[in-house]
């Protein structure tokens, strides 16, 4: 099994519906991180969590807010979602030393 | 703020070519430096890593040398396959706080043909 899994894998919504991406870890690590994938922009960090009681906003956190409800699972929540959140979505995890991350497979979300 | 410069792509190369990816930084302190890749339907990977300056990180034939006079981490592989075609980004962390998260590169799509 894959020790960091996201659902869904893929999503088509609407502009103006909520949405959820959930991620999941096995590593045991207490930092997650939630990214934005964009052709030609590289990854921006959303949020990131250093341990269930620690949440922080990244790079670009405007219409996205984030929960840890466990040391392993930490979701993204779109409130109301809009065109230019159509991207590729990463999940990541790390231990303390932050020597490296160890991402997801990533879900695709489409805004029409 | 830290940051990461990495060239453009898409880079096409052909079977056994010697690849070079350029990638440099603006950072405060010593960064620790790394290349992650990224395989097609994927999330991406640690390729390798250097945490001072001089270090040499190396697998699967790619190699990068923290070069801190030109702050610079530039990606090579002497003979790449069609295997290696991939998105591979250049990243940094600084230390403490949100310093200590990754700046990535924007990628460097590379293509090799057999």
């Amino acid at each position: 099994d894959a020790d960091v899994t996201q659902t869904p894998r893929n999503r088509i919504t609407k502009t103006g519906k909520r949405i959820m991406l959930e991620c999941s870890q096995t590593k045991g690590h207490d930092r997650m991180y939630w990214y934005r994938q964009d052709p030609g922009l590289g990854l921006r960090l959303i949020y990131y969590s250093f341990d269930v009681k620690d949440i922080n906003k990244g790079e670009i956190s405007d219409g996205y807010s984030v929960s840890r409800q466990a040391q392993a699972k930490f979701s993204l929540s779109l409130e109301s979602a809009i065109p230019n959140q159509t991207a590729l979505y990463f999940c990541a995890t790390s231990d303390l030393s932050r020597n490296e991350q160890f991402f997801g497979p990533g879900t695709r979300l489409t805004v029409l | 703020g830290n940051s990461v410069t990495q060239m453009e792509g898409p880079v096409t190369l052909s079977e056994e070519a010697f690849l070079t990816i350029n990638c440099t930084y603006t950072a405060t302190g010593y960064p620790s430096l790394f290349w992650y890749v990224q395989y097609p339907g994927e999330g991406l990977q640690l390729l390798l890593k250097a945490t001072k300056a001089d270090d040499k990180g190396s697998n699967k034939g790619f190699e990068a040398t923290y070069r801190k006079e030109t702050t610079s981490f530039h990606l090579e592989k002497g003979s790449v396959q069609v295997s290696d075609s991939a998105v591979y980004f250049c990243a940094l962390r600084g230390y403490g706080g949100s310093q200590g998260n990754l700046i990535f590169g924007k990628g460097t799509k590379l293509s090799v043909k057999p």
